[in-house]
């Protein structure tokens, strides 16, 4: 089952402005990851959060994590027309490797 | 990063006929890889966990009979769609844990179209 609800669902921006994707979810969680995935294809790695910590970098990519309301961000910043893709958030319960997606943003960077 | 693959990438089939979809972790040893199913515009959908040397673990609602699951190595992972019907085309995505980094190396999903 679905853990994560994203929001927005879909998201449309110019080239330049900064993105932001939300997602929450529902149980503890070790880590929470933020993946990409572009149209018909798999799925790529972006980033990694532990419950532990509060914000992590990585490039263009700023994510954030608050497990006291059960929600992280991905922020994209000076977005490009190749970032176009959907993103999911991930969570890995306190046990075991599995994952549960939520439900995924649709970002649209118009050049 | 790791990578993973898998064959074929897109299939056709007619209606009643099995599909096998094979995951394979080309530069590292994946006791663990993982079966998904996403239909257009939604999210992945966990259809089974697959141990290396053991018995999938199926979730709840995914037929184990239908999608036979076998894990014979550290890096190959096989799914079989037996007696496919026109409801299973889908987006099938495989892929494998890595256990250093913890995190899950997605193959690039097998398209299946059932006529």
């Amino acid at each position: 089952s679905q853990q994560g609800e994203e929001d927005p669902q879909a998201l449309s921006i110019q080239e330049g402005e900064n993105a932001t994707m939300n997602c929450s979810y529902k149980t503890s969680i070790n880590n929470l990851q933020w993946y990409r995935q572009n149209s018909g294809r798999g799925l790529v790695h972006l980033i990694l959060i532990r419950s532990n910590e509060r914000e992590k970098h990585s490039g263009r990519l700023r994510v954030t994590l608050d497990t006291s309301k059960k929600s992280s961000s991905l922020l994209i910043t000076a977005s490009r027309a190749a970032d176009t893709a959907s993103y999911f958030c991930a969570t890995v319960e306190t046990s075991g490797s599995r994952l549960t997606f939520g439900e995924g943003t649709q970002l649209t960077v118009n050049p | 990063g790791a990578v993973v693959s898998q064959h074929p990438s897109w299939v056709i089939c007619k209606s009643g006929t099995s599909v096998k979809i094979e995951c394979r972790s080309l530069d590292f040893q994946a006791t663990t890889m993982f079966w998904y199913r996403q239909f257009p515009k939604q999210s992945l959908m966990l259809m089974a966990t697959s141990n290396e040397g053991s018995k999938a673990t199926y979730e709840q609602g995914v037929e184990k009979d239908k999608f036979l699951i076998n894990h014979a190595s550290l890096t190959l992972s096989t799914l079989t769609v037996t007696s496919a019907h026109p409801e299973d085309s889908s987006f099938y995505i495989c892929s494998a844990y890595g256990q250093i980094e913890e995190t899950q190396y997605f193959g690039p999903g097998t398209r299946l179209l059932v006529l």
